[in-house]
């Protein structure tokens, strides 16, 4: 069975700082691939996704994802992180119509 | 517009009790989705369903059935409950297919006492 991880449990930054949060997952055929965003007390949003195509996917708020086939990774990226990005972040991956979660990435941004 | 909406938003309720949460999604999806995320956060699927096939996690106990009344809507009704099932249940919706993306509702809380 495919597997998501997400290897940062949880990550604190000041704004302005550089972010990057790790996805990889094991599943050697075509998949889709998904980051969520949960803002605290809501639910998961999409932030981007990447289906086929550009490997560099870009989505709302500023954030990016790069796909790289040979690590089976899907990291999402933003240069600039703001306060209002404090959330916690799901890498999810659809393969063969099953959808799976990693476990999720706390942000924190410091003011 | 709600994408996906569900009632209750918090439910609090003693163990054994049965109880109900409702989802329904105005958006043409053709399939639905009950996931639990605990305490620590992780997103766990417990169903997929269309109008063809179920499919079920099986850790799932059977205590959870889903019950989809027609495409727009997928209650999961839980009976018997136990404390290890406080947790946030979200609903979601898609159209069929690899490819689609997924649509979450608010999350319904759920406390066992």
């Amino acid at each position: 069975a495919q597997s998501v991880s997400q290897h940062n449990h949880h990550v604190i930054l000041s704004e302005a700082a550089s972010l990057e949060l790790g996805c990889n997952y094991s599943y050697g055929g075509t998949v889709n691939l998904f980051w969520y965003v949960q803002y605290p007390g809501q639910h998961l949003q999409l932030l981007l996704k990447y289906f086929s195509g550009d490997p560099l996917v870009k989505g709302i708020k500023g954030f990016e994802a790069e796909f790289i086939k040979s690590k089976f990774s899907f990291n999402l990226r933003k240069p600039s992180v703001q306060w209002s990005d404090t959330a916690e972040y799901f890498c999810a991956v659809n393969a063969e119509g099953d959808m799976r979660f990693g476990a999720g990435t706390r942000l924190t941004v410091k003011p | 517009d709600t994408a996906v909406s569900q009632t209750p938003k918090y439910l609090v309720t003693q163990m054994g009790n049965d109880k109900s949460i409702k989802c329904e999604q105005n958006l043409g999806h053709d399939t639905m989705y009950w996931y639990k995320q605990d305490s620590k956060k992780f997103l766990k699927i417990m169903f997929s369903y269309n109008n063809k096939e179920l499919i079920i996690n099986e850790t799932v106990p059977n205590r959870f059935s889903p019950k989809s009344p027609d495409k727009a809507h997928l209650n999961l009704h839980i009976n018997s409950l136990e404390l290890g099932d406080s947790a946030v249940y979200f609903c979601a919706s898609s159209l069929s297919g690899r490819q689609e993306t997924q649509y979450f509702g608010p999350g319904t809380r759920l406390l066992v006492l």
